[in-house]
């Protein structure tokens, strides 16, 4: 299957501070990739859509503001969680599809913030 | 809005019996349906994909059925190894273009 390279794989930051994950694809141009956030024992829950050289499409309840996502190329796609808390600790997961349309889902091997 | 659910939430079985994971889904107006293997603290590892218009797919010991039309989705694992002991989650591509994901099954596998 496709490789879909996330970085980092963990991190901690302190409260206030600004942290940036990568999800790559390596191997195929993932015109659309997707972001989760995953809680302790919990599903995936779909943060956003990030599409190639246009803005990202938030669900609802994301605030825009605090997850920024550029997909600035055909492999990578980058979340900035900014201004952390305590409460954005969470896994955070990328995904990516080979092609455009609803094709097979690859993942990133998720980012573990922790926030103190 | 497409739900999605999978039943039985944890799962505790011996080596070597075979076992069937549920999920269904509300919307039968779905691309396809993956299931997918996460090990704690890791990523996602695709095991199945079955196109809308398929009934069911192989890939060794999984076997992964689909009935678009009830909003149903078994997976078949045979012969469980310890190895197999793992959360196991169901997403459905529906038509809003969006992977929705089932709450899981956590399966252990006892030696």
């Amino acid at each position: 299957g496709a490789v879909v390279s996330q970085h980092p794989s963990w991190v901690i930051c302190k409260s206030g501070t600004s942290v940036k994950i990568e999800c790559r694809s390596l191997d195929f141009q993932a015109t659309t990739m997707f972001w989760y956030r995953q809680f302790p024992k919990q599903s995936l829950m779909l943060m956003a859509t990030s599409n190639e050289g246009s803005k990202a499409t938030y669900e609802q309840g994301v605030e825009k503001d605090k997850f920024l996502i550029n997909h600035a190329s055909l492999t990578l796609s980058t979340l900035t969680v900014t201004s952390a808390h305590p409460e954005d600790s969470s896994f955070y997961i990328c995904s990516a599809g080979s092609g455009t349309g609803p094709t097979e889902a690859f993942f990133g091997q998720g980012t573990r913030l922790t926030v103190v | 809005k497409q739900e999605v659910t999978q039943i039985p939430a944890a799962l505790s079985v011996p080596e070597g019996e075979n076992l069937v994971l549920n999920c269904s889904f509300t919307d039968s107006a779905i691309y396809n349906l993956q299931w997918f293997r996460q090990d704690p603290g890791k990523g996602l590892t695709s095991l199945l994909l079955i196109q809308s218009s398929q009934r069911e797919q192989t890939s060794g010991r999984l076997n992964a059925s689909l009935d678009k039309s009830s909003g149903r989705s078994t997976l078949y694992i045979a012969a469980s190894q310890p190895g197999d002991s793992a959360t196991y989650l169901c997403a459905v591509f529906d038509s809003s273009y969006k992977l929705i994901f089932g709450s899981g099954t956590r399966l252990l596998v006892r030696p």
